[in-house]
């Protein structure tokens, strides 16, 4: 299994600065085929379920805010939030589609400071 | 648009097969493009991946899971299910449906549906 690690398990940031969140693969996401990353963010606010914000490592989903940025390749992926709202307080997951089975990060937690 | 709906016993006995139906609406099941998978959450944790299927009836599981479930397709009631069986406190989660567009992320969820163990 693709082991996933987000670093890091939560992090406070104040309104309007930047959240930076790293999810760390065991292996590689990069296919040599089709030069994608196979790795997807997702956002989860309490009592919902996941919602998906980025795919591809960097493909932001439809109706996802400019603000929330991917970026990274291989085995080492960003989740940048580029200037935090309140709404933006959520735990957020790493994923991985590039083996089976499908494994997730532990989850960031993002507070308001 | 495309919804998703879990139902089923909140409550399940140890040693029993947990039983949840996903009913999606807006759309059909029998898309090209998607799976249909299962996602769990136990109070407090994070996402574990159960497995999918697709509307031919094809499926992949977690080999963590895999000896005790079944996920199957009712096409013609835009339905899927999951069947867990041999459950123990351990089972206990948050239980999702979702659609696995082209085999790859999630991008739809169901609201979840908390299943118990316990006597």
């Amino acid at each position: 299994d693709i082991v996933m690690t987000q670093s890091p398990d939560s992090l406070a940031v104040s309104l309007g600065e930047r959240a930076t969140i790293t999810c760390k693969s065991s292996q590689s996401l990069l296919s040599s085929s089709s030069k994608k990353n196979y790795l997807a963010w997702y956002q989860q606010k309490a009592g919902q379920p996941p919602r998906l914000l980025i795919y591809w490592a960097s493909t932001r989903e439809s109706g996802v805010p400019d603000r929330f940025s991917g970026s990274g390749s291989g085995t080492d992926v960003t989740l940048t939030i580029s200037c935090l709202q309140a709404a933006d307080v959520s735990v957020y997951y790493c994923q991985q589609y590039y083996s089976t089975p499908r494994t997730f990060g532990q989850g960031t937690k993002v507070e308001i400071k | 648009q495309l919804q998703l709906q879990e139902s089923g016993p909140g409550l399940v006995q140890p040693s029993e097969t947990l039983s949840l139906t996903c009913t999606v609406s807006g759309g059909s099941i029998s898309s090209s493009s998607d799976y249909w998978g299962w996602i769990r959450q136990a109070p407090g944790k994070g996402l574990e991946w159960i497995g999918s299927v697709y509307y031919s009836g094809n499926t992949y599981y977690n080999p963590s899971l895999k000896s005790r479930v079944t996920i199957s397709v009712e096409t013609s009631k835009n339905q899927f299910s999951l069947k867990l069986t041999s459950v123990t406190a351990a089972d206990t989660a948050v239980y999702y449906c979702a659609r696995e567009l082209w085999r790859y992320y999630f991008d739809l969820w169901g609201q979840g549906t908390l299943v118990t163990v316990s006597s």
